[in-house]
This record gives C-alpha cells, sequence and structure tokens, in this order.
C-alpha cells in the first residue's frame, strides 16, 4: 500500500528564517505534487514534479524530487508570512488515477 | 472563467435529512472525484469517476452515492445524514495521463 509521510505536520517559524518540508513515500513513482491550502480555502497547485532530480522554483518556495530516496522536499527562503498556510504533497499511485495524500504540514510565520 | 465549481458553498442541516452537493467543470477533464477532508485537515478520497465510469469507491457508507451524468459533472448525494458527516468536501477533476488535479472551492457541510 503506498503510503506519503509528511514532516513536521506543523511548524511555526520566523519571518526571515530557512526550513524545509519533507515528504516520504513508500513506493517507486516519479510523480509528485505539491498543494497549498489557505485557512477555509480550496487547495491550489504549487509544484508538479515529473522525474528524479526534479526542481521547481516559486518565489521562495524551491521543491526536488528523489526518486530513489521516495523523497521531495520544500524549501522555504526567507520566509514571509503570506507563506503561512497548510502545504500537502500527493503522489502519483500509477492506478486508478488516484493522488495518495500526505497529511498535510501547517506552516505559521510570524512577523 | 471558473474552473472547478461546486454548489452549494456551504450547507447546514439536520440529522436524518438528504442532501446533494453538485460539481460542475469546465476543462474538459475526464477523471473527476469527491474528497472528504475533516476538521484535522486530512483529505479522504471517496469516490472517481473517469468518462462517467466509477473507478475508486473507497470505504465510504452506503448511505453516499456519486452520479456522473456527463464527464463534466460528478454530484454526491447523501441519504440520512449524521453528525459525523460535518466537513468540507470537495470536488476535483483530471485529465488522464495528466498531471495535477483541479479543486473546486469545497462545501462545508454541518449537520446539526
Amino acid at each position: 500500500e503506498l503510503k506519503v509521510e509528511q514532516n513536521p505536520l506543523f511548524l511555526s517559524m520566523q519571518e526571515g528564517k530557512n526550513y524545509t518540508i519533507y515528504c516520504n513515500y513508500s513506493t517507486t513513482s516519479d510523480r509528485l505534487y505539491w498543494y497549498r491550502q489557505d485557512p477555509g480555502k480550496s487547495l491550489e497547485s504549487l509544484f508538479v514534479l515529473l522525474s528524479n532530480g526534479a526542481v521547481k522554483q516559486e518565489g521562495r518556495l524551491m521543491a526536488s524530487l528523489d526518486t530513489k530516496a521516495r523523497l521531495s522536499t520544500l524549501h522555504i527562503t526567507a520566509a514571509v508570512h503570506d507563506l503561512s498556510a497548510t502545504y500537502f504533497c500527493a503522489v502519483d499511485s500509477d492506478s486508478n488515477y488516484q493522488l495518495i495524500w500526505g497529511a498535510g504540514t501547517k506552516l505559521i510565520i510570524k512577523p | 472563467d471558473t474552473a472547478v465549481s461546486q454548489t452549494p458553498k456551504y450547507l447546514v442541516t439536520q440529522m436524518g435529512n438528504d442532501k446533494s452537493i453538485k460539481c460542475e467543470q469546465n476543462l474538459g477533464h475526464d477523471t473527476m472525484y469527491w474528497y472528504k477532508q475533516d476538521s484535522k485537515k486530512f483529505l479522504k478520497i471517496m469516490f472517481s469517476y473517469n468518462n462517467k465510469e466509477l473507478i475508486i469507491n473507497e470505504t465510504v457508507p452506503n448511505r453516499f452515492s456519486p452520479k456522473s451524468p456527463d464527464k463534466a459533472h460528478l454530484n454526491l448525494h447523501i441519504n440520512s445524514l449524521e453528525l459525523g458527516d460535518s466537513a468540507v468536501y470537495f470536488c476535483a477533476s483530471r485529465r488522464t495521463g495528466g498531471h495535477e488535479q483541479y479543486f473546486g472551492p469545497g462545501t462545508r457541510l454541518t449537520v446539526t
């Protein structure tokens, strides 16, 4: 059974600091997705990582994928308050068109 | 233009009632999903349809019945609502062989 684990599940940090959210998954997959959810809002796609070594960057966020280690990271550089949200990673199950979701990481960035 | 839309956005109802949530996507996608998100924000897949055919039917009570009249619509009917059904329900769609799922705005269901 494919499992996706995120850590940490909760992260409180100061503005200006750097931090990394980790997403581990339990089977071979070369397609991984990061989503952002603001409180009371829907999920918004952030990054689509489709191959080993893929790296995507958008502003202060950078995501990478290591399919051999079955690990993706979401790195936050010089955090700002506007990045406060819950971040989810999800992995293609290779069957049934299904994504397997992590539990989400709630990120709070204090001014 | 709205890509994935859901109605209603909020739904407050009493235990035992029957209610429906509607979802429509104008992206031309052929796979649609229903998710339940509980208060702890965990996302649980409930159903998935591909070209109007049910392909995922996770362990949910049979009080929940999805219906897909065409590829652009996936509705969710819930019978005999219970307190534990209170959650946010998200519809999503995806292009077969494509990549990310696109989510609707969610329907916050409160059962009293």
